[in-house]
């Protein structure tokens, strides 16, 4: 089955400090992929998505390349603020592009000090 | 992006009980309704999928009977813990998508922390 991986947290970094947190997935055929963001106390926001290889999803600073010969989503920002600080959310969609019944990794907590 | 609500954001009941989580759209029109569960330091699971006007599709290992699903409208999803026991203590969040206008999409609840004593 789908299966995605990605580092466990907190990552702790120092404001303007580069970003990377590592996701990796396993899946069947061509699946779409996505970066979702949590800040405290709201609901999960999508943050960039890739819905086929060698694609780039990027947003507010943030990017991810979909790798299908490493089958990885890694998330990267080159300069961090503290407003960053959330939980971080790597996962597999369908083949279609679709949204539909994500497969989600664990979160990383992402902690950014001034 | 589009909002969903998720009501109430905290429950406490006693084992037994059942508790109602609703899930609404606010601004547009859910197609279909998605329920995941959390349990700490693990991934998002999904529970089931429910499309307006018709049953839910549970994942495997869900139990139907236990975690009662009902999609009757375009803007609300309502997810039934019935018989609550200390191990349906988890976190438990919606998300939305309208097929009609994206599948790419979906947009998410603030989530439900639910603790059953």
């Amino acid at each position: 089955g789908n299966s995605v991986t990605q580092m466990e947290g907190p990552v702790t970094l120092s404001e303007e400090a580069f970003l990377t947190i590592n996701c990796t997935y396993t899946a069947t055929g061509y699946p779409s992929l996505f970066w979702y963001v949590q800040y405290p106390g709201e609901g999960l926001q999508l943050l960039l998505k890739a819905t086929k290889a060698d694609d780039k999803g990027s947003n507010k600073g943030f990017e991810a390349t979909y790798r299908k010969e490493t089958t990885s989503f890694h998330l990267e920002k080159g300069s961090v603020q503290v407003s960053d600080s959330a939980v971080y959310f790597c996962a597999l969609g369908d083949s279609g592009g679709g949204a539909d019944g994500l497969t989600f990794g664990k979160g990383t907590h992402l902690i950014i000090q001034p | 992006g589009a909002v969903v609500s998720q009501h109430p954001s905290r429950v406490i009941c006693k084992s037994g009980t059942s508790v109602k989580i609703e899930c609404r759209s606010l601004d547009f029109q859910a197609t279909t309704m998605f329920w995941y569960r959390q349990f700490p330091k693990q991934s998002l699971m999904l529970m089931a999928t429910s499309n307006e006007g018709s049953k839910a599709t549970y994942e495997q290992g869900v139990e139907k009977d236990k975690f009662l699903i009902n999609h009757a409208s375009l803007t609300l999803s309502t997810l039934t813990v019935t018989s609550a026991h200390p191990e349906d203590s988890s976190f438990y969040i919606c998300s939305a998508i309208n097929r009609g206008l994206s599948r790419t999409e979906a947009f998410f609840g603030q989530g439900t922390r639910l603790t059953v004593v």
